[in-house]
């Protein structure tokens, strides 16, 4: 199985901050990256997909890089919106494996 | 507009099984994988398998063959997920999944709206 480490497990910073997360799987997923936004009690809302594509409809503050086996997700003004719980995800191959998820919080 | 409207909550006894439900309106049943996502109580998700309704075919993690059988219904475009020998450790919420196409490995653009499953004697 593909393991995903993503970090940090949790932050805070202020509106307005950039915030960056990562993501590193334990192979080579050529790009079969995605990231998920989670709100309490609520199903996860794809973001990013193919490691920087935009899912329509989701603010361009949204971002995602990387390749290989190094993935980054970037918000680049964080908003009060934004709290959340952040998900990477390959599916590069089965079993799909999540990352164990950043919590993001406003300071 | 694609929906997934999944079966409501469940108060199980230790042992028994359970089975939930996941109706899909808006595209062609068959032509989309479903998956279905656990996420026990403050922890993260996991995927624990597929099943491609056009092809009939499941795939199933690793940790969880022989615990799941996941099934659909093409009259009713239902996907099922049935979880036996319930233990304490199965309290979670179960979402179902679906992309973009025929296959599992592809991004979830849409989420059933999740069934929190209770094990409890």
């Amino acid at each position: 199985d593909i393991q995903m480490t993503q970090s940090p497990s949790s932050l805070s910073a202020s509106v307005g901050d950039r915030v960056t997360i990562t993501c590193q799987a334990s192979q080579d997923i050529s790009n079969y990256l995605n990231w998920y936004q989670q709100k309490p009690g609520k199903a996860p809302e794809l973001l990013i997909y193919d490691s920087s594509k935009l899912e329509t409809g989701v603010p361009s503050r949204f971002s995602g890089s990387g390749s290989g086996p190094d993935y980054t997700f970037t918000i680049s003004s964080l908003q009060p919106e934004d709290i959340a719980t952040y998900y990477c995800q390959q599916y590069d191959k089965l079993p799909l494996t999540f990352g164990g998820g950043t919590r993001v919080e406003i300071k | 507009q694609v929906q997934l409207v999944q079966s409501g909550a469940e108060v199980k006894k230790p042992g028994s099984s359970v089975t939930v439900s996941c109706k899909a309106s808006g595209g062609t049943f068959s032509s989309y994988a479903i998956n279905w996502v656990r996420q026990a109580p403050g922890q993260g998700l996991e995927w624990m398998g597929g099943l491609i309704p056009a092809f009939r075919t499941a795939r199933y993690a690793q940790k969880y063959q022989g615990k799941i059988t996941i099934s659909a219904d093409h009259v009713t475009s239902t996907a099922y997920i049935e979880l036996k020998s319930l233990r304490s450790e199965d309290t979670a919420v179960y979402y179902c999944a679906r992309g973009g196409n025929v296959d599992m490995a592809t991004p979830f653009t849409h989420w059933g709206q999740g069934t929190p499953i209770i094990v409890s004697s």
